[in-house]
Parts: C-alpha cells; sequence; structure tokens
C-alpha cells in the first residue's frame, strides 16, 4: 500500500516553462488536495476536490490548473512558471470530510 | 482565512510542557492538528469536532473552545521527538475538509 505518491520529487523550471506534478493514491479517497509550502507562509491551499470530475479552487488558485477524471489521481500543471511558484508543494488525500489528511513526500521546485 | 497560531516559535528542554494556541475570526466547525518534521511531509496527530472536546496522542492532548473559536495544543514532558513545526487547520465552509485552510504554524525546538 503505497499511500500518497507524488513525482517528481525535485524539478527546475526557467520561467514561462510548463510542467505537471503527478499525484496518485491507491486508498480509494474522494477528497484530495494541493498545497504548497513557502518559508513562514505555512501550507497554503491551491486547488481541491471532493469526488472525480469535481474541482474547486483554494487560497493561492493563480498560476495553476487541476482536473480529475479518476479518483485515483490529481495532477497539478503549471501554466506558465514564474519564480513566485519556487516552492514545496504536497499533494494530500482523505476518505471523507473530517477524516485525517494523508500527504505525499512532497515536490521541490525551483524556478530560475 | 487562516488561523493565527501562536507563538511562532518556541525552546524548550526535555521534560517542560508547551501550549500552541490556534484561533479564527471565524467560525470553527472543527479544529485539527499536525505535526512536520523538517524535510518531511506533515503527519495528522488529531481532529476536534466538539466545543470543550479534549483529545490525546501520546502526551500531547488538545482542547477546542467553539465559542471562543479557538483550540489549545498541550504538549506535556516534551520529548526529543517532540520537535517539529505544528500547524493547525479548520474548514472554510462547513464541515467539509476538501478545503481545510491551515494557520502558519508553531516551530517547536526540544533540547536534551
Amino acid at each position: 500500500n503505497a499511500g500518497v505518491t507524488q513525482t517528481p520529487e525535485f524539478q527546475v523550471l526557467k520561467t514561462g516553462q510548463s510542467m505537471t506534478l503527478q499525484c496518485a493514491q491507491d486508498m480509494n479517497h474522494e477528497y484530495m488536495s494541493w498545497y504548497r509550502q513557502d518559508p513562514g507562509m505555512g501550507l497554503r491551499l491551491i486547488h481541491y476536490s471532493v469526488g472525480a470530475g469535481i474541482t474547486d479552487q483554494g487560497e493561492v488558485p493563480n498560476g495553476y490548473n487541476v482536473s480529475r477524471s479518476t479518483t485515483e489521481d490529481f495532477p497539478l500543471r503549471l501554466l506558465s512558471a514564474a519564480p513566485s511558484q519556487t516552492s514545496v508543494y504536497f499533494c494530500a488525500s482523505s476518505y471523507e470530510g473530517l477524516s485525517p489528511l494523508h500527504f505525499g513526500n512532497g515536490t521541490r521546485l525551483t524556478v530560475t | 482565512q487562516q488561523p493565527v497560531q501562536s507563538p511562532q516559535a518556541v525552546i524548550l528542554r526535555e521534560g517542560e510542557d508547551a501550549v500552541i494556541n490556534c484561533s479564527s475570526s471565524k467560525a470553527l466547525y472543527s479544529v485539527h492538528w499536525y505535526r512536520q518534521k523538517h524535510g518531511e511531509a506533515p503527519v495528522f496527530l488529531m481532529i476536534l469536532l466538539k466545543g470543550g472536546e479534549q483529545k490525546g496522542h501520546e502526551k500531547i492532548s488538545a482542547s477546542f473552545n467553539e465559542k471562543k473559536q479557538q483550540s489549545s495544543l498541550y504538549l506535556t514532558a516534551s520529548q526529543l521527538s517532540y520537535s517539529g513545526t505544528y500547524f493547525c487547520g479548520s474548514p472554510d465552509y462547513g464541515g467539509s475538509q476538501g478545503n481545510l485552510i491551515f494557520g502558519k504554524g508553531t516551530k517547536l525546538s526540544v533540547k536534551p
């Protein structure tokens, strides 16, 4: 049982490039979400999904797109990377509302 | 709006006690506590669902006062393993955890 798997672990992009951060879970969880973590800012919610085909914006959605075509996968797309998107990105899932979040190991992204 | 945590940082000696506070200007429907060690993903500690409810995890307990929109995390007889950053979180709307909003965190350092 792998839990929540994020790839890649590290990534360096140039300004303007696009990429997709992958997130997959094998626990049949309905809820999935993406957070970014910057020093002193805590964990800020980017986008979340309460089930396949349903997504919504969080606190800091600008510059990011998501889709949820299957229960297992919840990719995060950076359309045109900017240095301000340099951060650690965490994907998380939970069985239902009010149950514990399971986090992936994170993707450390640097945009130059 | 992010919950507000205090203090931002605390340094303890092994065996000492600490209290971490979490408050919100908006109604708190539930409070979730997580701990993150350096370079790792956040790990779930506990969820508090009712006003005045207290829960425990090892020698860590917490309280939740709905009326005051506050929660407190109590760490007693701290151990070296308690070092890390503690985050409180609360759903932004209703009871769905799909949109859990976290505070900026409290960094706890336990020294021998």
